[in-house]
């Protein structure tokens, strides 16, 4: 079947580290910014956003990091588990504009 | 509760042949989204309807039409299929556009055109 991973960057990870997946965004006008989550043969899902008025955001074990200055979002996620194999995407928006996807990263757990 | 619900999941298509990719939210959203999806490309917005009644042109519109039915369902329309729209195409829903709205998506249609 179709995999929409491939030629994705990849990061692997032993369970229980932590993971930071990073994104750059080119857009300086985007005020807000959204972490998805997309498993094998699933749409993307939300896990967490943040406005571009803040520089941290906490959720259930993840953080979301923004520095507007140099244009560039992380998303960390602690202890991580097998659970938590699959790509992940930034996407921003910019005013009231539709969002705008970056090109995903691929999260590989080893057990 | 069924969020965004795409027919068909997979279809194969000869080239020159035209489908329509139906979706459908039950979440009272105003603004629907079609996606394409293709290795490491991420998703690459095709069309999108702000609100009942307009559509408007994203990122990669060409061979592509987009209907807004009614508040609930927006089509996306193949007239005549090229390889080129071989792909995993994602409907997608918002309450509104812009800030603080996030968007929910289908489980998405595989599309292959030969």
């Amino acid at each position: 079947g179709e995999s929409v991973g491939l030629h994705l960057p990849t990061l692997s990870v032993q369970e229980g580290d932590n993971s930071i997946i990073n994104c750059a965004y080119s857009n300086s006008a985007s005020d807000y910014f959204i972490w998805y989550k997309q498993e094998s043969g699933k749409g993307p899902q939300f896990i967490i956003d943040i406005r571009s008025n803040m520089d941290k955001r906490q959720g259930q074990r993840v953080t979301v990091l923004l520095n507007k200055t140099v244009k560039h979002l992380s998303l960390q996620i602690a202890a991580t588990q097998p659970g938590d194999s699959a790509v992940y995407f930034c996407a921003e928006i910019a005013g009231n504009t539709p969002l705008v996807f970056g090109k995903g990263t691929r999260l590989s757990v080893i057990a | 509760n069924a969020g965004v619900t795409q027919t068909p999941k997979f279809q194969v298509l000869k080239t020159g042949q035209s489908m329509t990719l139906q979706c459908a939210q039950d979440m009272n959203h105003n603004s629907m989204y079609w996606y394409r999806q293709d290795p490491g490309m991420g998703l690459r917005l095709i069309y999108y309807s702000a609100s009942e009644g307009t559509t408007d042109k994203g990122e990669v519109p060409n061979g592509y039409n987009v209907s807004r039915l009614n508040k609930r369902e927006f089509s996306l329309r193949l007239e005549s299929a090229a390889p080129s729209q071989t792909s995993v195409y994602f409907c997608a829903s918002s309450p509104r556009q812009g800030l603080n709205t996030e968007a929910f998506f289908g489980q998405g249609t595989r599309l292959t055109v030969v």
